[in-house]
C-alpha cells in the first residue's frame, strides 16, 4: 500500500537556526501523488501548510519550503531560520490525483520545539 | 471562512458501548472525512463521503459505521467500544475533486473507554 515516512519523535532546535524534517513516500498504487505538509500549532486544529501537485516543483509558506522529488520519492520540509512560533507538530501526507475524493495518507507526525 | 464543529469534545464510554460522534461544517463542502489518530501513529482514514448520500470505507472502517445525514453533517458510530481504547477522532471536509484539494479539520473528539 501507499505510505509516508517522516522524521520520528521530537526535533528540538534553537531560534534562528535551520530546520529540516525528512519525508519520503511510497506510492505503489498511485501514478501521480500529490504531496502536502499539514501543521498543528498548540491549541489549534490541523491545517494545511503547503502542497505541491507536480513533480519537480517547490511549495512554500510561512518561510517553509518543500520540493517534490520524484527520483528520491522525497518531500523534505525546510526552514532557514525558525522562530518560537514554529513550535508545532508537522505531518507529511500524500493523495492520489486520479482518485475521487481527496483522501490523505499521513506520516506519523514530527513535533518541533523551538527554544528561545 | 468556515468552521468544522465536532461534538462532543471529550467522550468517555464503557466497553461494548455504542458511541456516536458528530461533525458539522459550514464551508458548503461536498466531501467529508473521519480520521482516527492514535498516540505514536499517523492519522488513519475511517470513512469518507464524496457527496451527500455517498459513503466510502477507508483503511480502518471495521468496527465503525458512518452516516452522511445531509451535506453539512457527517456522523461516526463506534459500534462496540474496546476496553482501554484511547484515540482522537478528527473530522474534515473539502471541496470535491481529484486529490489536490485542501482538507479543513475540526478540533477533534477525544475518546477514552473505561
Amino acid at each position: 500500500g501507499d505510505s509516508v515516512t517522516q522524521t520520528e519523535g521530537q526535533v528540538t532546535v534553537s531560534e534562528s537556526k535551520s530546520l529540516i524534517i525528512n519525508c519520503t513516500y511510497s506510492a505503489t498504487s498511485i501514478a501521480y501523488p500529490n504531496l502536502f505538509w499539514y501543521v498543528r500549532y498548540p491549541g489549534e486544529g490541523l491545517q494545511l501548510l503547503l502542497k505541491v501537485i507536480t513533480a519537480g516543483q517547490k511549495g512554500s509558506s510561512r518561510g517553509f519550503e518543500a520540493t517534490y522529488n520524484k527520483e528520491t520519492t522525497s518531500f523534505h520540509l525546510q526552514k532557514a531560520s525558525v522562530q518560537e512560533s514554529d513550535s508545532a507538530v508537522y505531518y507529511c501526507a500524500l493523495s492520489d490525483s486520479n482518485s475521487a475524493g481527496n483522501k490523505l495518507t499521513f506520516g506519523i507526525g514530527t513535533r518541533v520545539l523551538v527554544r528561545p | 471562512g468556515g468552521i468544522i464543529t465536532q461534538t462532543p469534545k471529550f467522550l468517555i464510554g464503557q466497553e461494548g458501548q455504542k458511541l456516536t460522534l458528530k461533525c458539522q461544517q459550514n464551508f458548503n463542502h461536498d466531501t467529508m472525512y473521519w480520521y482516527r489518530q492514535d498516540s505514536g501513529k499517523g492519522l488513519r482514514l475511517i470513512y469518507y463521503s464524496i457527496t451527500e448520500n455517498d459513503l466510502q470505507k477507508g483503511d480502518l472502517s471495521e468496527g465503525y459505521d458512518a452516516s452522511r445525514e445531509k451535506k453539512s453533517s457527517f456522523s461516526l458510530t463506534v459500534t462496540s467500544a474496546q476496553k482501554n481504547e484511547m484515540a482522537v477522532f478528527l473530522c474534515a471536509s473539502s471541496i470535491a475533486g481529484l486529490g489536490q484539494n485542501t482538507l479543513y479539520f475540526g478540533a477533534g473528539t477525544r475518546l477514552s473507554v473505561l
